[in-house]
């Protein structure tokens, strides 16, 4: 089946700081999603990035679909970016997560 | 707004008291889902829906029933929870299972069953 990997798996910060998350996929797919777990346990959609590049606001993120990967760029990061980055994959009707890179923000 | 309402929030129940927790979408989502998440185990899931009346296993399925009477609702039954059942629980919908359309996930449902 389809593998998600993710890097790094942690990264602290200082407020203000940029950042770039990775996330790798073993196979061709047409549909990957980036999602946010705040400390409270909320998944938030960040995007919905088959292929090229999408922004909003202090995110951005790209897929290369022909290489599988993908990019999550956060820019002037805040405390609230803190929590788990996923990345996953939709196949068999379910959705293949990576093991996500847990982000600290430190004021 | 368009969103995935999940209830309750919270809930600490005894072992083998049945409880439910709904899940509603407002997008006329024809997919819905369940999962499951634990430490170290990451994300999986339980249960899905292509469309009414129309309901597949997921990857742990054990200990939980569903139902898909109406396209907007989606509960996730536990006849007699267990301690192991204790998790955070997330319903999701889309479009289509398929890939094809992002997923949209409620705020999540955090079960203690002692």
């Amino acid at each position: 089946g389809i593998q998600v990997e993710q890097s790094p798996p942690d990264l602290i910060l200082q407020e203000g700081a940029n950042s770039t998350l990775r996330c790798n996929f073993s196979d061709s797919v047409n549909n990957l999603q980036w999602f946010h777990q705040n400390p409270w346990g909320q998944l938030i959609n960040l995007f919905y990035i088959p292929s090229g590049t999408k922004q909003n606001g202090r995110l951005s993120a790209t897929t290369v679909a022909t290489e599988r990967y993908s990019l999550l760029y956060i820019s002037s990061s805040q405390t609230t970016d803190s929590g788990v980055y996923f990345c996953a994959v939709a196949s068999n009707y379910q959705l293949i997560w990576g093991a996500g890179t847990k982000l600290i923000i430190k004021p | 707004e368009a969103q995935v309402t999940q209830n309750p929030r919270y809930l600490i129940t005894v072992t083998g008291k049945k409880l439910t927790v709904t899940c509603s979408q407002n997008m006329n989502h024809e997919y819905m889902s369940w999962y499951r998440q634990d430490p170290g185990l990451g994300l999986r899931q339980i249960y899905y829906s292509m469309n009414v009346e129309v309901t597949d296993k997921g990857d742990v399925p054990e200990g939980y029933k569903v139902s898909r009477k109406e396209k907007r609702n989606f509960p996730l039954i536990l006849e007699s929870p267990s301690p192991n059942q204790t998790s955070l629980y997330f319903c999701a919908s889309s479009l289509s299972g398929g890939g094809t359309y992002g997923y949209t996930f409620g705020s999540g449902t955090r079960l203690t069953v002692v």
